[in-house]
């Protein structure tokens, strides 16, 4: 079983819609939690951090559920601008900082 | 500005030779990360260091090397022994200590390519 899975996608979505992701992770020992966002062929970049309470950030929002080892990424009222890659980070913290990544999903927003 | 520099942008590599990618960072963080990704897939973890002098193999270290004989600079040698090394590689670094913000920063990665 893999430390980090996503939805495997892609997502394809009108403008306007709403769509949500999902990540699984299996080392119930992990910290912190992080959704980056990846343009094709550009490093990724920090959407938000995801913490036990759940967090918003504009059309953003993030959820934890920590007994179900889930997180999830909420996004309303997509834009173009939203079509990338969006990646599910976990920090395992078992030798200092430890972040593995998720595979990944893939969202095309169309007009 | 503070941030994460890797140079060059785009490298090409011919059989058998070995190649350095340059990561220098100025955001006093302790740690630093290779990671290489492949079309399609996520980041697979290559080398990390917590502190200067010291770094461990992630997940795919064979064929590759690191050093870490300044806290700025992390640089990866991929070696002749890495049969495949077609891929775009991103530097990464981070605070160590608690409380600071764990989050990772990125450099805007390397594409490798063997001629």
């Amino acid at each position: 079983r893999k430390e980090v899975e996503q939805d495997p996608g892609p997502f394809n979505v009108p403008e306007g819609a709403t769509v949500a992701f999902n990540c699984t992770y299996s080392n119930s020992a992990s910290q912190s939690f992080f959704w980056y966002r990846q343009d094709c062929r550009k490093e990724p970049k920090l959407l938000m951090s995801v913490y036990s309470s759940g967090n918003e950030d504009g059309r953003f929002t993030a959820q934890l559920n920590r007994a179900s080892q889930y997180i999830s990424l909420l996004i309303r009222d997509s834009k173009l601008s939203d079509s990338a890659t969006y990646l599910c980070v976990v920090n395992m913290r078992n030798y200092g900082q430890n972040f593995v990544f998720g595979p990944g999903t893939r969202l095309s927003v169309l007009p | 500005d503070g941030g994460i520099t890797q140079s060059p942008k785009y490298l090409f590599r011919k059989e058998g030779q070995n190649v350095t990618l340059s990561c220098e960072q100025n955001l006093n963080h302790d740690a630093m990360y290779w990671y290489r990704q492949d079309p399609g897939q996520g980041l697979r973890l290559i080398y990390y260091s917590q502190i200067v002098n010291d770094f461990q193999k992630g997940d795919i270290a064979e064929g590759y090397s690191v050093s870490r004989e300044k806290k700025e600079s992390f640089p990866l040698t991929v070696t002749s022994a890495q049969k495949n090394p077609t891929a775009f590689y991103l530097c990464a670094s981070s605070p160590v200590a608690a409380g600071l913000g764990e989050k990772l920063f990125f450099g805007s990665g390397t594409q490798l390519s063997v001629l």
